[in-house]
């Protein structure tokens, strides 16, 4: 199995639709990160989370929202989805100042 | 080949040559750095690290150098195959008042081995 497992793993949603994203970790880690990733415009930092209650914004967090579940648990959600939130979505994971760990990625569009 | 800072995407190297892929990062008070390999279809993977406390760290074929001067992080990529085809991106370990361990990612470079 994964360390780091998105789901889904493609989505195609309308406009206006609320959609959640989530990953999950078997790391044991206590951070996560949510990144999005545009053709030409590399990763995007949107969201991440040193622990439960702890939750940051990154640099696009506008239209996004996240939630702590778990230690190993950290949901995306677009509350209303828009076209130019489609793009490849990444979560990852790491303990303080070593590498991260990616998942596979989800590949949302919005129509 | 080279390529120079995040603002020429694609590298094109002949196989068996070494490649060399820059990276200008933005906070001088970062303290961590890592180079990500990414795949078409697959999530960013890790290739090397290096820690403010060095400027040379070397890996098998690949080798990362850091130059906290002038803000500059590279990775040398010797005997370039066809496998290393790919987009590199740098990241660094974000230190601020209200925002360490942020981890932030370069533009990337599309490495192109010609057989």
């Amino acid at each position: 199995d994964a360390d780091v497992t998105q789901t889904p793993r493609n989505r195609i949603t309308k406009t206006g639709k609320r959609i959640m994203l989530e990953c999950s970790q078997t790391k044991g880690h206590d951070r996560m990160y949510w990144y999005r990733q545009d053709p030409g415009l590399g990763l995007r930092l949107i969201y991440y989370s040193f622990d439960v209650k702890d939750i940051n914004k990154g640099e696009i967090s506008d239209g996004y929202s996240v939630s702590r579940q778990a230690q190993a648990k950290f949901s995306l959600s677009l509350e209303s989805a828009i076209p130019n939130q489609t793009a490849l979505y990444f979560c990852a994971t790491r303990d303080r100042n070593t590498e991260a760990f990616f998942g596979q990625g989800t590949r949302l569009t919005v129509v | 080949g080279e390529s120079v800072g995040l603002h020429l995407p694609t590298l094109s190297v002949q196989e068996g040559d070494n490649s060399i892929i820059n990276c200008a990062y933005s906070n001088s008070a970062s303290d961590y750095f890592i180079w990500y390999k990414q795949e078409s279809g697959k999530g960013p993977q890790f290739i090397i690290d290096i820690r403010s406390n060095m400027d040379k760290r070397q890996g098998q074929r690949v080798t990362v150098l850091l130059n906290k001067t002038v803000k500059h992080l590279s990775l040398q990529i010797a005997a370039t195959q066809p496998g290393d085809s790919a987009v590199y991106f740098c990241a660094e370990n974000f230190v601020g008042s209200s925002n360490t361990g942020k981890l932030i990612f370069g533009q990337g470079t599309t490495l192109q081995v010609k057989p």
